[in-house]
Order: structure tokens, then sequence, then C-alpha cells
């Protein structure tokens, strides 16, 4: 099973504000993904991401949000103006050939 | 996203009991199905996927496709207290876009 990690572990922004939440994979992985969880609720599909494209990406994905690898290694989501509803727990997963492991995400929090 | 949905449980079972949970998919089309298991407040682990009608075992765990009825089942032989958990069913299209459901919670009783 693949190791990464996430950064931070919490963030805490006002609504309005920017906020980059990055995935550090250990090993070399092809395809990325985030997910975000609201309390109590299911996980939801944001976006895939593979050989520096977006793959897939839901109805929740939309312009506010943007997905990139900047150096190679981080992979990250950008919020560019953050809503209240935004506040979730967000997972970055790894994958290719039918595997996908979650990191221990990155709990956001927008007041 | 297509929906997916879950017995909503709670389930509770004995100690070396099997623990049967259950899955519906409403996109006929999806191919890719996968089991996690989610303690409170960590992140899902992925247990088993599955892709072919039929059934894939895995240790303790059993993963059962029906394609044509469009349900996907988890078997938990000889359940532990460490089994005690939230489990969430999977599916997709692909791999690459999938939708969970809510989650069946299973607690196992010593």
């Amino acid at each position: 099973e693949p190791e990464v990690t996430q950064t931070p572990s919490h963030q805490v922004t006002q609504m309005g504000q920017e906020v980059i939440l990055r995935c550090v994979p250990i090993s070399n992985h092809l395809y990325f993904y985030w997910y975000r969880q609201i309390l109590g609720q299911k996980v939801e599909f944001l976006v895939s991401f593979y050989n520096n494209e977006i793959s897939e990406k839901s109805e929740i994905f939309d312009d506010q949000f943007s997905v990139e690898r900047p150096d190679g290694s981080n992979f990250t989501l950008k919020i560019r103006s953050t809503k209240l509803e935004d506040s979730a727990m967000y997972f970055c997963a790894l994958g290719g050939g039918h595997e996908q492991y979650f990191g221990p995400g990155t709990r956001l929090t927008v007041t | 996203q297509k929906e997916v949905e879950q017995n909503s449980g709670p389930l509770s079972v004995p100690e070396g009991a099997i623990a049967s949970l259950n899955c519906t998919y409403s996109d006929r089309g999806s191919q890719s199905f996968f089991w996690y298991r989610q303690y409170s407040g960590k992140s899902p682990e992925l247990i088993m996927f599955i892709y072919s009608n039929g059934d894939k075992e895995d240790g303790r765990f059993t993963a059962q496709l029906n394609k044509a009825s469009q349900y996907v089942s988890l078997l938990i032989r000889d359940s532990q207290p460490s089994d005690s958990a939230t489990y969430l069913c999977a599916g997709g299209p692909n791999d690459y876009k999938l939708s969970f459901g809510a989650g069946t919670t299973v607690t196992v009783r010593a």
C-alpha cells in the first residue's frame, strides 16, 4: 500500500479566502484523486488527474476548484474563494490499476 | 453522479459471525466496484475491488457482484471486534470516477 501525506492536517480559513491543500505521495503513481467528505455525509468524488491532466471531474468541481502537480511530486487542490459549505474533510487518493489508496485527509473549516 | 445505495444499518453481529453488507447501484454502465472500510475520524481503507460477476474472496472478505440485478455485497466471515467500522461501497463507469454510498456501520459484539 502506497504512503501519502497531506498537509495541512487542519486548515481554518475565512469565507472568500483561497486555500491550497497538498498531497505528497511517497512513491510514484499515475493517478491522483481528490475527494471530500462533509461531516456525517458520504464521500464525494471531486476530480481525477492523470499525466498532468484532469481525467474526470464531478459536478462539484466547478470553476472555484483547480488541481495541479506544480513540481512533479506534490499534488494540490486549490479552492479560489471558499464558502461555508466547503467545510469538509478533503482526501487525496493515489492509484492506478484498480486500486485507490486514501491519504489521511485535511480538515478544512471555513468560518 | 449516479447513485449508490447501501443498506442503512447499523448492523450488529456477535464475534465470529458473518456480517453481510449490501449495496445497489442505479447506473447500468457501472463496471468498477470497491469496498472500503472507514474507522471513525479516519480515511477510507481499501478492502477490495470487483469487476466481474460472481464472487471474489480475499481472506475473511468475500465480495459478490451481480450486474443483472445491479447489486454488490460484502461478506465478512469470522467477524472480529476490530472489524467494527463503517463500510463504504463505491462504484462507477471506470476506476476514475466513483460514487460512494453513505456507508453501513458495523458493530461486532465481543
